[in-house]
């Protein structure tokens, strides 16, 4: 399976401040996915990020507070914009080939916003 | 829409006791299901996956049989150990363009000595 490297790993960023993350995967893979996990609580997806096309958001959320590029087929940034406390969460990316094959994940982000 | 309900947790078992934990879904064609484990401080990892009704997953012995009938995925262990503990989600996958997980909302197993 993909071999994903994430970072940073871990953040504590003022309320009204922007972070970006970055998934760097060992390679090629068409489809990249974001996801959030809130505290205590199970994943769900951000969006998904296509090479060259503008990545498709979950109900919930929007492109303006989580921009996300997607420059080539091995890496992609997923920003958290103007935070709030209420982002505090483990940001997760993940990749798969084929559906089938199971997804990989990133080690996530663990985002604290005071 | 699709979906994955779970067992409520956190299930507490002492070392060498057996394990189930109840996954059902419902999907409106034939997912993929799967079984993700998240150590502690720790990001998911595949435990295992099946593919189609009947299909048996296996890993580290953790065992989880697709069933069509009863729309059900549960995942067993004949005897667990201290270093199982952990928090277990059950998802699916519809394999459809989009190919997104839809995740339970995931069980915390701690296992005492």
């Amino acid at each position: 399976s993909a071999v994903i490297s994430q970072k940073p790993s871990r953040d504590i960023c003022q309320r009204g401040t922007s972070l970006t993350i970055q998934c760097q995967v060992d390679s090629q893979v068409t489809m990249m996915f974001w996801y959030r996990q809130q505290p205590g609580q199970s994943l769900t997806l951000i969006a998904t990020a296509n090479q060259g096309s503008e990545a498709t958001y979950e109900s919930g959320f929007v492109i303006d507070k989580f921009p996300i590029s997607r420059p080539n087929l091995t890496f992609s940034t997923l920003t958290v914009s103007n935070m709030s406390p209420e982002d505090s969460s483990i940001y997760l990316c993940s990749v798969d080939r084929r559906a089938s094959y199971g997804y990989t994940f990133g080690s996530g982000t663990r985002l604290t916003v005071v | 829409g699709d979906s994955v309900t779970q067992m409520e947790g956190p299930v507490t078992l002492s070392e060498e006791a057996f394990l189930t934990i109840n996954c059902t879904y419902t999907a409106t064609g034939y997912p993929s299901l799967f079984w993700y484990v998240q150590y502690p401080g720790e990001g998911l990892q595949l435990l295992l996956k099946a593919t189609k009704a009947d299909d048996k997953g296996s890993n580290k012995g953790f065992e989880a049989t697709y069933r069509k009938e009863t729309t059900s995925f549960h995942l067993e262990k004949g005897s667990v150990q201290v270093s199982d503990s952990a928090v277990y989600f059950c998802a699916l996958s519809m394999g459809d363009s989009s190919y997104k997980l839809i995740f339970g909302s995931g069980t915390r197993l701690l296992v005492r000595p």
